[in-house]
């Protein structure tokens, strides 16, 4: 079993919708959790970073932990054409050297 | 600007050749990694580097290498024993080694032609 999942999609979505991005976890020790976009040909860019549980909140993005279920979100509010591209999640522990990644998922918002 | 570069952008190698992909950052980070990603495998770590001088390898280091001479600097050789050299390499760091949160350049597409 793999330590991150995540469905590759492709996840397609008309502009102004609300998408929901989802990775669950096996490994229990993971505490810090952490969202790329990444635009194609390009680099990861983070745009979220949450420690443990709980929700965090930047402007249209919000992301949510669960770590009694080891699943975390990702929502985008009010959804923009800007937005397509592949997002990546990523954890590790309090002591990781490295970070854990899923294998991203590619989302289109089309106009 | 602060950041990570990445050089070349893209790159050509003939068979049985080596190549080196630069990557400078000036953020004065301590960490510093190289990532390979292909197309449905997601990122995977080929070295990291916590401090000058010294290095680990990753997941998938056979056949490429790494130096760490100066704190700003991580260039990755790709030797001519990588089997499957054709993908994208991307840079991060981080700014110590138990930060949580690493930053990536802007990648080097190698193809081997």
């Amino acid at each position: 079993q793999k330590e991150v999942e995540q469905d590759p999609g492709p996840l397609s979505v008309p502009e102004g919708a609300i998408v929901s991005l989802n990775c669950t976890y096996s490994n229990s020790a993971f505490q810090y959790f952490m969202w790329y976009r990444q635009y194609s040909r390009k680099g990861p860019e983070l745009l979220m970073y949450t420690y443990s549980s709980g929700n965090k909140e930047d402007g249209r993005f919000t992301a949510q932990v669960d770590k009694s279920s080891k699943y975390i979100s990702l929502f985008i509010r009010d959804s923009q054409p800007s937005d397509s591209a592949t997002y990546l999640c990523a954890m590790n522990e309090n002591s990781g050297y490295a970070l854990n990644f899923g294998k991203g998922t590619s989302l289109l918002v089309t106009p | 600007d602060g950041g990570i570069t990445q050089s070349p952008k893209y790159l050509f190698r003939k068979e049985g050749q080596n190549v080196t992909l630069s990557c400078e950052q000036n953020l004065n980070h301590d960490a510093m990694y190289w990532y390979r990603q292909d197309p449905g495998q997601g990122l995977r770590l080929i070295y990291y580097s916590q401090i000058v001088n010294d290095f680990q390898k990753g997941d998938i280091a056979e056949g490429y290498s790494v130096s760490r001479e100066k704190k700003e600097s991580f260039p990755l050789t790709v030797t001519s024993a990588q089997k499957n050299p054709t993908a994208f390499y991307l840079c991060a760091s981080r700014a110590d080694f138990s930060g949580n949160t690493i930053y990536f350049g802007e990648g080097s597409w190698l193809t081997v032609v």
